[in-house]
């Protein structure tokens, strides 16, 4: 069956420019995760959706960083006037539930470079 | 969520079983251990996951002590694609504000050779 599924894949924008990645979970999947991966490093949470209600955005590293999922089910993550230090791999994952006992499923991530 | 350890990297030849430890002392009773892996340029892979049984899949086997401060993830017959990174996580119960978010550590690097 599909996967989770994120676009794009590479993006590059230059300094101040605003982006949207775009994740499109399993289907059935209440749960969606955002985690950002610098190079060389593990993934680091940054938001949790159940269903369309963002209930954790602890880990969004500044105001500059949106979230969404109005519909439960497509998830874009925005990132207003990028900085160089946004470069990463935003990647995201899904789970049938928030339940421990659910593992959660990674998509590719999107490769995000800002010149 | 506890803490865990890793080595930072093995070797392993192709077709032996590799042996993936990881230490959580700080394990509290209702976590669970999960494993994931990362190949280069694509994102984590589910592998395997347990409470306090040892537990197999068609990927792999976790082993977890019995007083569950480790576990061993086993990938009985190693291919070359089996090099990755390798993470050993423990989650915590969704409740609170807590939501089962992942906590990755360093991980430790499996090559696998010819």
């Amino acid at each position: 069956g599909a996967g989770v599924s994120q676009s794009p894949r590479y993006k590059v924008a230059k300094r101040g420019q605003d982006v949207a990645l775009r994740c499109d979970p399993i289907s059935g999947h209440v749960s969606l995760f955002w985690y950002q991966q610098a190079l060389g490093q593990g993934p680091e949470f940054l938001t949790y959706f159940q269903n369309e209600a963002q209930l954790d955005k602890s880990g969004l590293p500044s105001d500059r960083f949106f979230a969404e999922r109005p519909e439960g089910s497509v998830s874009t993550l925005k990132i207003q006037r990028t900085q160089q230090e946004d470069s990463a791999v935003y990647l995201c994952a899904s789970s049938l539930s928030g339940q421990q006992a659910q593992p959660q499923h990674f998509g590719d991530g999107t490769r995000l470079s800002i010149l | 969520d506890a803490k865990t350890t890793q080595p930072p990297s093995m070797d392993c030849a192709e077709g032996r079983a590799a042996n993936l430890p990881c230490n959580h002392s700080t394990i509290s009773g209702n976590e669970y251990v999960y494993w994931y892996r990362q190949i280069h340029s694509q994102g984590p892979q589910y592998i395997i996951h347990g409470l306090k049984n040892n537990e197999t899949n068609e990927m792999a086997s976790l082993i977890i002590t019995e007083d569950r401060k480790s576990s061993t993830l086993i990938l009985p017959h190693a291919t070359l694609r089996d090099t990755a990174v390798y993470y050993c996580i423990v989650r915590s119960p969704a409740g609170g504000t807590s939501y089962g978010k992942l906590t990755f550590g360093q991980g430790t690097i499996l090559t696998v050779h010819p």
